[in-house]
């Protein structure tokens, strides 16, 4: 079946700009994470959401980072006022449910290029 | 805090050798340990994982992954490597007092030579 899509796949904008990104989860998964990925580095957790709230954000760096998932399903993150820092690879995961022995599936990820 | 290290930025293996990628832990309480694999340019692809029972555990693609609970280790083996086993690999626990969370190595990246 359909693994886990995010779009758009690049986005380069310049500094001070405001950017979505999307991401669909895997059909019938109500649990969905967001982690950025660096450089030469693992990716790290950003913000989880179980249903259509976020029931963890304590990754989001800052208040300029804010996610949402309205109807339970695609979710989109919003960084407002981008900084050259927020440039990376933007990854999404989804799981069928929170469960501890649960793996999650990943997407594609979207590369963030802040000018 | 629960974090995993791969103390090796890059391995090296010839086709048809055996491969290791290391990784140890540090968690508190029994840990759930994952292996994920990553194409250029594309996401993290799960491998195997980790929970209970035999301590060795097999996965996709031949891979298999050894835990050790003495030496804190969950490394990463497959018998005969292929040069299309060439990616980056990365090792993750996962938080157990907040399933939510995943925690990361850097990475490792595997260069398997004909």
């Amino acid at each position: 079946g359909a693994g886990v899509s995010q779009t758009p796949s690049n986005k380069v904008t310049e500094k001070g700009k405001y950017v979505e990104l999307r991401c669909d989860p895997i059909s019938g998964h109500t649990a969905l994470y967001w982690y950025r990925q660096s450089l030469g580095q693992g990716p790290e957790f950003l913000i989880y959401f179980q249903g259509t709230g976020a029931a963890d954000d304590s990754g989001l760096p800052n208040d300029r980072f804010f996610a949402v998932r309205p109807e339970g399903s695609v979710s989109t993150l919003k960084i407002q006022r981008t900084e050259r820092g927020d440039s990376a690879v933007y990854l999404c995961a989804s799981s069928p449910s929170s469960g501890s022995t649960d793996t999650q599936y990943f997407g594609p990820g979207t590369r963030l290029t802040v000018l | 805090a629960q974090s995993v290290a791969q103390p090796e930025d890059q391995v090296n293996v010839a086709e048809g050798n055996p491969l290791t990628v290391k990784c140890t832990y540090s968690v508190s309480g029994n840990p759930y340990l994952f292996w994920y694999v990553q194409y250029p340019n594309r996401g993290l692809q799960f491998l195997l994982k980790y929970i209970t029972g035999d301590n060795l555990v097999k996965g996709s693609y031949g891979f298999e992954a050894e835990f050790n609970k003495s030496q804190t280790s969950f490394h990463l083996k497959k018998p005969s490597a292929l040069v299309s086993d060439s990616a980056l690999y990365f090792c993750a626990v996962r938080d157990l007092r907040n399933f939510n969370k995943f925690y990361f190595g850097s990475g490792t990246k595997l260069n398997v030579k004909p």
